[in-house]
């Protein structure tokens, strides 16, 4: 499809498992960026990447969450030792430049037991 | 500190009527962009409307409109002739020099027959 893709489209494990969650942005997009949105908000930045290179890693929580994109396309965010309150909806968006709109995908809606 | 203040949590409008949805901003920054987001029921986040902090004249996509006015910062989305489709979550987000998008609390728009 033309669209950001994101995988798994759910996720549900248990507390203490880590998590990995992928981002194929749409072909040609330079910049990525990751959110987080809880249920009845807006999302809220986590990371973005322009190319391979992670310019602002300022929104996520702490170090168990962490960022790649090591070819400059797909992109993973991984979550270390889950806990209850990382449950969220994480979108990922891209667009052609960093002063360009960004388009989201269909996000990845994670539910920690 | 940068902010996006959309103080309706609700709105309804009838069926081919135009609606006004509230954002005002808060930046230091000289640049940035502003921009309107729409999250149906069926979760997925469509981007509507774009307004740079340069353009001298208001944006406009098909019905929506952007009513910018920099002095009262304040980025209003007009949607004209309203459908029932359009009922959904409306965002408004602001990029400052970061890149990154903030995003607002959200209105609810219902549109009735």
């Amino acid at each position: 499809g033309a669209g950001v893709s994101q995988s798994p489209r759910y996720k549900v494990t248990k507390r203490g498992q880590d998590v990995a969650l992928r981002c194929d942005p749409i072909s040609g997009h330079v910049s990525l960026y990751w959110y987080r949105q809880a249920l009845g908000q807006g999302p809220e930045f986590l990371t973005y990447f322009n190319y391979e290179a992670q310019q602002d890693k300022s929104g996520l929580p702490n170090d168990r969450f962490s960022a790649e994109r090591p070819e400059g396309s797909i992109s993973t965010l991984t979550i270390q030792r889950t806990e209850q309150r990382d449950s969220a909806m994480y979108r990922c968006a891209s667009s052609p430049n960093p002063d360009q709109p960004q388009h989201f995908g269909d996000g990845t809606r994670l539910s920690i037991l | 500190a940068q902010k996006i203040t959309q103080t309706q949590p609700g709105m309804f409008v009838q069926e081919k009527e135009a609606v006004t949805l509230d954002c005002t901003y808060d930046t230091s920054d000289p640049s940035y962009g502003l921009f309107w987001y729409k999250q149906p029921s069926s979760g997925e986040m469509i981007f509507l409307i774009y307004q740079g902090s340069y353009d001298q004249q208001n944006a406009t996509e098909g019905r929506y409109s952007l009513n910018f006015q920099k002095a009262r910062k304040s980025a209003n989305l007009v949607i004209s002739a309203s459908q029932l489709g359009d009922s959904a979550m409306y965002f408004c987000a602001m990029r400052d020099g970061t890149d990154k998008l903030i995003f607002g609390t959200g209105t609810r728009l219902q549109v009735f027959p």
